[in-house]
């Protein structure tokens, strides 16, 4: 199976950007790389996800390295309300599988 | 509806008895993913439907839990004579085009199963 890996845990300083990187060494070249984040109390929601290009949407930017083997989420400006537990799952097949993710905290 | 639709909310039972539990996926969402979720850790793949047909149980732990979704929309995930070590929040998910670049997916609220 193909896998992710994440940093446990990451920091970050209200309205600065955060890059949240994810390595997929062993990604396939049909697997599609997608970004969820899991506020505290709530179920995981869509964030973004692409396949070979750099992906743009209200919520944030990806940045998919040209070999494909890691990936960046970019959020722009960080608020509170972004701390989050963020997971990059490889959509292999329709295999959506989680991991541990890696949990944001956004310091005021 | 309007989202994904999980029932009961919370689920007290007593080990050894059966429980049902319920996802009605946003109408015409073609894929339906079951995960458990323990407390601080993430979502545990469990199975997936794609219409009536289960694409995949690998990750179902043994042979007590079950997942059917006999009309390929309202699914039930069924764990027999329960333990406590299957306490954790239960979640559903749905997307509407598998394989699609519109392979996203919706969560429920999820059921909070507790065995005592």
């Amino acid at each position: 199976d193909a896998k992710t890996t994440q940093p446990n845990s990451m920091e970050s300083n209200e309205e600065e950007p955060v890059h949240l990187p994810c390595n997929h060494s062993t990604i396939s070249g049909t697997d599609y790389i997608h970004w969820y984040r899991q506020l505290p109390s709530q179920g995981p929601e869509y964030v973004i996800h692409g396949l070979t290009s750099n992906v743009n949407n209200r919520m944030a930017s990806l940045a998919i390295a040209e070999d494909r083997k890691s990936s960046t989420l970019i959020l722009h400006r960080a608020t509170l309300r972004d701390a989050a537990v963020y997971y990059c799952i490889l959509d292999n097949n329709n295999d959506m599988r989680f991991g541990a993710g890696t949990r944001l905290t956004v310091k005021p | 509806g309007a989202g994904v639709s999980q029932s009961p909310r919370y689920k007290v039972t007593k080990r050894g008895q059966d429980v049902a539990l319920r996802c009605d996926p946003i109408s015409g969402h073609v894929s339906l993913y079951w995960y458990r979720q323990a407390l601080g850790q993430g979502p545990e793949f469990l199975t997936y439907f794609n219409y009536e047909a289960q694409q995949d149980k690998s990750g179902l732990p043994n042979d007590r839990f079950s997942a059917e979704r006999p009309e390929g929309s309202i699914s039930t995930l069924t764990i027999q004579r329960t333990e406590q070590r299957d306490s954790a929040m239960y979640r559903c998910a749905s997307s509407l085009a598998p394989g699609t670049t519109n392979e996203k997916l919706f969560f429920g609220s999820g059921t909070q199963l507790s065995v005592l």
